[in-house]
């Protein structure tokens, strides 16, 4: 059965930290694998990963994925209040238009 | 551009209930699915529409349908709510459903079910 598993489930840091998220997953002909950033209630996206090894930043986060290992990971350099949110990693295989998500990563940033 | 819209964004039922909740992707995208998402189970997938015809469903009971109009908005209903269908009701839109894009998320249905 395909699945995502996100850890940790929840992380609390100081401002200035930095966090490491990951995300393995077991998809059958994986496609590609996202990072979402759900802070009320909409996710919203983060990156886009397909290819091993080829790291995709933006801004302060960055992310990579190693199609070996089947995992990405998640990194947010010099934490900030505002990154505070759940973080969500979703994964396409067989069913191009099918996505698994994981449960998540609540993380908590405080001043 | 408008993003995805999902009305009504907050609903209370009680059991034995049905309900609708409307779904308008971003104009131009013709692919539209749906997701669950509860506190322990995270995000699971409903069902994805693409040119008024379901494509792929997950492992949701018959009571879960839906369908998708002309101009590509789309409705979900549940029909004899229980309990455990409380949950927020995401729906996310692509332009194809292909596997290289994106799903941009609307804002979902906070469903209670009393």
């Amino acid at each position: 059965e395909d699945k995502v598993v996100q850890s940790p489930l929840s992380l609390v840091v100081h401002e200035g930290d930095t966090v490491t998220l990951n995300c393995s997953y077991e998809v059958t002909n994986f496609r590609s694998l996202l990072w979402y950033k759900q802070e009320k209630k909409a996710p919203t996206f983060l990156f886009m990963l397909t290819s091993s090894g080829i790291e995709k930043k933006s801004g302060r986060l960055s992310s990579i994925l190693d199609k070996k290992e089947l995992f990405s990971i998640l990194n947010i350099t010099a934490t900030q209040t505002g990154d505070s949110a759940v973080y969500l990693c979703a994964v396409v295989g067989t069913d191009f238009n099918k996505f698994y998500f994981g449960s998540g990563t609540k993380l908590n940033v405080k001043p | 551009k408008a993003g995805v819209t999902q009305t009504p964004r907050y609903l209370i039922k009680t059991r034995g209930q049905q309900v609708t909740l409307s779904c308008s992707p971003i104009s131009g995208h013709r692919s539209v699915s749906w997701y669950q998402q509860t506190p322990g189970q995270g995000l699971q997938f409903l069902f994805e529409y693409f040119s008024e015809t379901q494509r792929n469903k997950g492992n949701f009971p018959g009571r879960f349908s839906g369908r998708q109009f002309s101009n590509s908005r789309s409705e979900m209903n549940v029909s004899t709510l229980e309990l455990g269908d409380s949950a927020l009701y995401l729906c996310a839109s692509s332009l194809a459903g292909s596997s290289n894009e994106k799903l941009f998320f609307g804002s979902g249905t906070q469903l209670s079910v009393l």
